[in-house]
This record gives structure tokens, C-alpha cells and sequence, in this order.
């Protein structure tokens, strides 16, 4: 079974720039999370896709943005990078977008710096 | 809305020490509640859940009990490792209009010495 994968690993683009990271899924799952990580702080939920709409979002500008694609798997898209966007994201999967009670899968992260 | 506190760190603590990380949480409805642990450089991982009051999570020595009436999910293990060494998340999933999202603390960083 293969787990959550996300690429690149690491990008550093400067403030302005656009970018597009992607993650694809856990085998079965149909659901795709993304989330931020500021260092040293906790994971902040962007949004959500099932069934390749979105599915929920958090408190993220619109020019956070994404899309899922029918096997399931995701791209985040940041437009208008600003320095406070550098973090660490993260795309987790999980078997059922309504259920409160699934395990969401994480991914390794992708590291973005934005000079 | 939903939040999550966890006690302050780090949190330094010698071999075969027992280890406690408070959390408590305010939530709308009835989360369920998860510690993740994450290692330098790794994603996330799962370590252990509870999906109503009262019940207890545990995993790899590790224990937590939902309680509803002190909003908490404190985490225990009675004799840690070097290997624990890392920072632990407390979080909730509660299922909101539109989807489910997790909602975690700050983390805890846990440095276990030999």
C-alpha cells in the first residue's frame, strides 16, 4: 500500500511568485486535506476536496487555492507569494470526508521558502 | 469556534522518566481527539485516538483518556526512551457543515536524554 506522497520536497521562490505543490493520496482514500505549518507552530487547516470540489476551508485568502483530480490526487496553488507564506505544507488523506472519526494520513511535507 | 491548548514546552526528561503532556481543548458538539507525534524532518504520524468520553487511546506505551467533563486528553507513558524525542500535536476533528478538519495545539517538543 503506498502512503501520501507530496512534491517537490522543497521550494524557494521569491515574494510575488506563484506556486504549485502536489500530493498524491493514499490508495482508497478519496478525501485530500491540506494544511499549513509555520515553524514551530501546529498545522492550520487551508481546505478540504472530495469528489473534486472543496469541501470546507480555513482561514486562508483566496489566493490559496486548489484542485482535486479524479484518481483522487491534489495540487495547492499559492498565488502572489508573500514572506509569510514560507512553511511547511502538508496534504493529508482520508477514506471518508464526513466522518469525524477517520485517521487522516500526512504526508512528508513540502518546505517552501519565500525570500 | 474549536481550539486546542497544550502545556507549554520543551519538555526535557531523563531515560525510563514518565512523561505527561497536558491538553485540553474547547470544541463545539463531540470531537474526536488525536495526539500526532512528528520527527525531525517527517510528515505527521498517528498515534493514538478517541472518538467519545471516556475512552482510552494508546499506542507504543503511550496512553490518553477523553474526558468530557474536564475538556482534556492528557498524554502519558510511564517510562520514555531516547526514541520518543519529538514534537507531539494534541488534536480534534469535529464535523462541521461542510467536511471535516483537524483542528491541533502548538506541539510539544520532547528531548529524552540517555
Amino acid at each position: 500500500e503506498t502512503g501520501v506522497t507530496q512534491s517537490p520536497t522543497h521550494l524557494i521562490k521569491t515574494r510575488g511568485q506563484q506556486v504549485t505543490l502536489r500530493c498524491s493520496s493514499q490508495s482508497g482514500h478519496n478525501t485530500v486535506s491540506w494544511y499549513q505549518q509555520a515553524l514551530g507552530q501546529g498545522p492550520q487547516f487551508i481546505f478540504q476536496y472530495y469528489r473534486e470540489e472543496e469541501n470546507g476551508r480555513g482561514n486562508f485568502p483566496p489566493r490559496f487555492s486548489g484542485l482535486q483530480f479524479p484518481n483522487y490526487s491534489s495540487e495547492l496553488n499559492v498565488n502572489a507569494l508573500e514572506l509569510d507564506d514560507s512553511a511547511l505544507y502538508l496534504c493529508a488523506s482520508s477514506a471518508f470526508a464526513l466522518s469525524s472519526y477517520n485517521e487522516q494520513f500526512f504526508g512528508p511535507g513540502t518546505r517552501l521558502t519565500v525570500l | 469556534g474549536n481550539s486546542v491548548t497544550q502545556m507549554e514546552g520543551p519538555v526535557t526528561l531523563s531515560e525510563e522518566a514518565f512523561l505527561t503532556i497536558n491538553c485540553t481543548y474547547t470544541a463545539t458538539g463531540y470531537p474526536s481527539l488525536f495526539w500526532y507525534v512528528q520527527y525531525p524532518g517527517e510528515g505527521l504520524q498517528l498515534l493514538l485516538k478517541a472518538t467519545k468520553a471516556d475512552d482510552k487511546g494508546s499506542n507504543k506505551g503511550f496512553e490518553a483518556t477523553y474526558r468530557k467533563e474536564t475538556t482534556s486528553f492528557h498524554l502519558e507513558k510511564g517510562s520514555v526512551q531516547v526514541s520518543d524525542s519529538a514534537v507531539y500535536f494534541c488534536a480534534l476533528n469535529s464535523k462541521e457543515t461542510s467536511g471535516s478538519r483537524l483542528t491541533f495545539g502548538e506541539g510539544t517538543q520532547l528531548t529524552v536524554n540517555p
